[in-house]
């Protein structure tokens, strides 16, 4: 039993097209997360989500947009894709007041 | 802004020596948590070790342990027996405000 989940694990798209990434986690957590990796490793946080609100919206490009449809599952759309979106994105939960950040395998994102 | 800093890119060690890893951080909050993350070359993010900001006391998992200095801002992780599985990318983290801030990452080769 997967904690959390994302699918595709792979992601190969042309650019200028509109792909999803989907994440689900069965550990009640209430808060989610997408964070990206870019080539160098670096891990920066993108969006969080409470219960599903929208917590914490960093500089993002307004092509990303996350979905919450309840506090289980959040996925991530991207419109238009460009060649700098690709990355591994990973989707991650955490209980409330513990620190702990549970995170999925990643989605490995190429665009050409 | 809370930053977190690991200024080792790579670091060696030979096969059931010891390695420290370094971490600094810099935040103006009181009440905070500290990670360790692994990062194998299956991509996937795993806790290695969790320390609390209000425990002195250095948290410790089997082999890998920390050395937690409060004052000086500093989290470094010490692996002992070092094995061929703990070579990976090693994150070190901090969470406060519900953020995950990662460090740059520190590679760790383990030379049998």
């Amino acid at each position: 039993d997967t904690a959390v989940s994302q699918t595709p694990k792979y992601l190969v798209t042309q650019m200028g097209n509109d792909k999803s990434i989907k994440c689900e986690q069965n550990l009640g957590h209430d808060t989610m997360y997408w964070y990206k990796q870019d080539s160098k490793k670096f891990l920066k946080i993108m969006f969080s989500y409470n219960n599903k609100e929208l917590i914490i919206n960093e500089t993002v490009p307004n092509r990303f947009s996350p979905k919450s449809p309840d506090k289980a599952h959040l996925n991530l759309h991207i419109n238009s894709l460009e060649l700098g979106d690709s990355a591994v994105y990973f989707c991650a939960s955490s209980p409330a007041g513990y620190g702990l950040t549970f995170f999925g395998q990643g989605t490995r994102l190429t665009v050409v | 802004a809370q930053t977190v800093t690991q200024s080792q890119p790579e670091m060696s060690v030979q096969e059931a020596e010891t390695v420290t890893l370094s971490c600094t951080y810099d935040t103006s909050e009181s009440d905070y948590y500290l990670f360790w993350y692994k990062q194998p070359p299956s991509r996937q993010m795993i806790l290695v070790i969790r320390q609390e900001a209000y425990k002195q006391q250095n948290a410790t998992e089997n082999r890998f342990s920390v050395n937690f200095q409060k004052a000086a801002k500093s989290f470094s992780l010490k692996i002992s027996d070092s094995q061929l599985g703990d070579a990976a990318m090693y994150f070190c983290a901090y969470i406060g405000n519900e953020k995950l801030t990662f460090g740059t990452g520190t590679r760790l080769t383990i030379i049998p």
